[in-house]
C-alpha cells in the first residue's frame, strides 16, 4: 500500500460525457502528478501540482483539467469524453516534486467510455 | 517524442537465473534515473533509483547501471525469482527546465521468471 488513494476504482461512463477522479496524497506529500496509461501507449505525464499551485503541464488536453486543494487533495476532471480517452488514469505524490524524491502512485483509475 | 525507450517488450528468464532489462533515453538533462514495477490492477511501485552523477546503485538483488556516454541504463536482477514476474518501467526526471520533478516513461518490458 502506497499510502496514496484513488476514486473511484472503475467508472464506466458514454461519449461527451464528464467525470471527476479523486487522489488523496500520501501524508505530507505536497506534491501531486496526473498520468495516464492507455493501451498503446505507455505512461504518460498529464499534470503536476504542488502545494496547491500547477507546477508543470504535460500532454493534458483542453477538455481536462486538474486543481489540487487547501487539504492537498486533488481532481483531475475530463470533459466532452471522447473513446479515446478510456485509459488508467494514475496519481502519485512526493514530497517535494524534485527529481530525486520517490514518486508513490495510487492504484488508479480505470476509465471505460462507450 | 518518446525520451525514455524500452526496446524490448518481454523477456522470459528462468528462476535463479540474472534477469536484464535494458532502457535507453535521448535527453541529456535527465538527473535521475528509476525503475518501477507493476503488477496488474496495482499502480507502479518504486524499486531502484540512480542519480545521473553515479553509475551503479545495488539493493539488494536489484543493481542499476547508467552509462551516460551511451545514455543507456540497465536493471539487473540476480537471482531472479517468481515474484519478480511483473512490467518492469524505466522512467527518468530533470529539475531542469520547466518540468520539474516530472517522470518521462518507457513503454516497459514484461518480466516472466519461470521455476
Amino acid at each position: 500500500d502506497s499510502g496514496v488513494t484513488q476514486t473511484p476504482k472503475h467508472l464506466i461512463t458514454a461519449t461527451g460525457q464528464r467525470v471527476t477522479l479523486r487522489c488523496s496524497p500520501r501524508s505530507g506529500d505536497l506534491s501531486v502528478y496526473w498520468y495516464q496509461q492507455s493501451l498503446d501507449q505507455g505512461l504518460q505525464f498529464l499534470i503536476q501540482y504542488y502545494n496547491g499551485e500547477e507546477r508543470a503541464k504535460g500532454n493534458i488536453l483542453e477538455r481536462f483539467s486538474a486543481q489540487q486543494f487547501p487539504d492537498l487533495h486533488s481532481e483531475l476532471n475530463l470533459s466532452s469524453l471522447e473513446l479515446g480517452d478510456s485509459a488508467l488514469y494514475f496519481c502519485a505524490s512526493s514530497f517535494s516534486g524534485r527529481s530525486d524524491n520517490e514518486q508513490f502512485f495510487g492504484p488508479g483509475t480505470r476509465l471505460t467510455v462507450l | 517524442d518518446q525520451q525514455v525507450k524500452q526496446n524490448s517488450p518481454s523477456l522470459s528468464v528462468q528462476e535463479g537465473r540474472i534477469s536484464i532489462l535494458n532502457c535507453d533515453y535521448t535527453n541529456s538533462m535527465f538527473d535521475y534515473f528509476l525503475w518501477y514495477k507493476k503488477y496488474p490492477a496495482e499502480g507502479p511501485t518504486f524499486l531502484i533509483s540512480i542519480s545521473s552523477i553515479k553509475d551503479k546503485n545495488e539493493d539488494g538483488r536489484f543493481t542499476v547501471f547508467l552509462n551516460k556516454s551511451a545514455k543507456h541504463l540497465s536493471l539487473h536482477i540476480v537471482p531472479s525469482q517468481p515474484g519478480d514476474s511483473a512490467v518492469y518501467f524505466c522512467a527518468a526526471n530533470t529539475d531542469r527546465g520547466s518540468t520539474l520533478g516530472r517522470l518521462y516513461f518507457g513503454r516497459g518490458t514484461q518480466l516472466t521468471v519461470w521455476p
